[in-house]
């Protein structure tokens, strides 16, 4: 497709349960991002993924949240054992640039988790 | 003082005036700046961008601002229409492109007819 697609759109989960969340970033795109955003709130940084490689992974918020891209196109985003605080909006974002330069992030719509 | 422009969380306008969001960023190191906006429900979609060897850069109807010394951007929105009704963030960025994003606070446009 043109965009960033991420699936589900929505997900509610109960307390304790594991859930992953994908995204399919657009075609070509190198780098590949995922944030955070709490209601109200600027996303935040979470992972990066260069390809198949993660090189930063700075912004998880615990050992439950775990990334992974194996063939450098689609993401998962897995948390487990979820928490309330983990109620969010989790982005993904990709871009095409890989050095210094403008770079042109396009994110896709989100996934809506609810932990009750 | 200098008037560095007050961040606002919400901003209201009429349909057809001009529109000014302020952010104030946290790097000094920071070299590239970017404005999202994000409707309800969607991810932050690209509006404008400016690297840090500039002050000033013009788009269709937006306008970036960028002063180094006080670390503060603002976006400029001329003529602004309902379709402009959204949360607007500044985000900045060091170095290379794998870089993360530094999101602000956002800031809820209302435009009304």
């Amino acid at each position: 497709g043109a965009g960033v697609s991420q699936s589900p759109r929505y997900k509610v989960a109960k307390r304790g349960q594991d859930v992953a969340l994908r995204c399919d970033p657009i075609s070509g795109h190198v780098s590949l991002f995922w944030y955070q955003q709490a209601l109200g709130q600027g996303p935040e940084f979470l992972t990066y993924f260069q390809n198949e490689a993660q090189l930063d992974k700075s912004g998880l918020p615990s050992d439950r949240f775990f990334a992974e891209r194996p063939e450098g196109s689609v993401s998962t985003l897995k948390i487990q054992r979820t928490q309330q605080e983990d109620s969010a909006v989790y982005l993904c974002a990709s871009s095409l640039a890989l050095g210094r330069g403008r770079v042109g992030y396009t994110f896709g719509s989100g996934t809506r988790l609810t932990v009750v | 003082g200098e008037n560095v422009g007050l961040h606002l969380p919400t901003l209201s306008v009429q349909e057809g005036d001009n529109s000014i969001i302020n952010c104030a960023y946290s790097n000094s190191a920071s070299d590239y700046f970017i404005w999202y906006k994000q409707e309800s429900g969607k991810g932050p979609q690209f509006i404008i961008d400016i690297r840090s060897n500039m002050d000033k850069r013009q788009g269709q109807r937006v306008t970036v601002l960028l002063n180094k010394t006080v670390k503060h951007l603002s976006l400029q929105i001329a003529a602004t229409q309902p379709g402009d009704s959204a949360v607007y963030f500044c985000a900045e960025k060091v170095g290379q492109a794998g870089t993360a994003l530094i999101f602000g606070k956002g800031t809820t446009l209302s435009v009304s007819s």
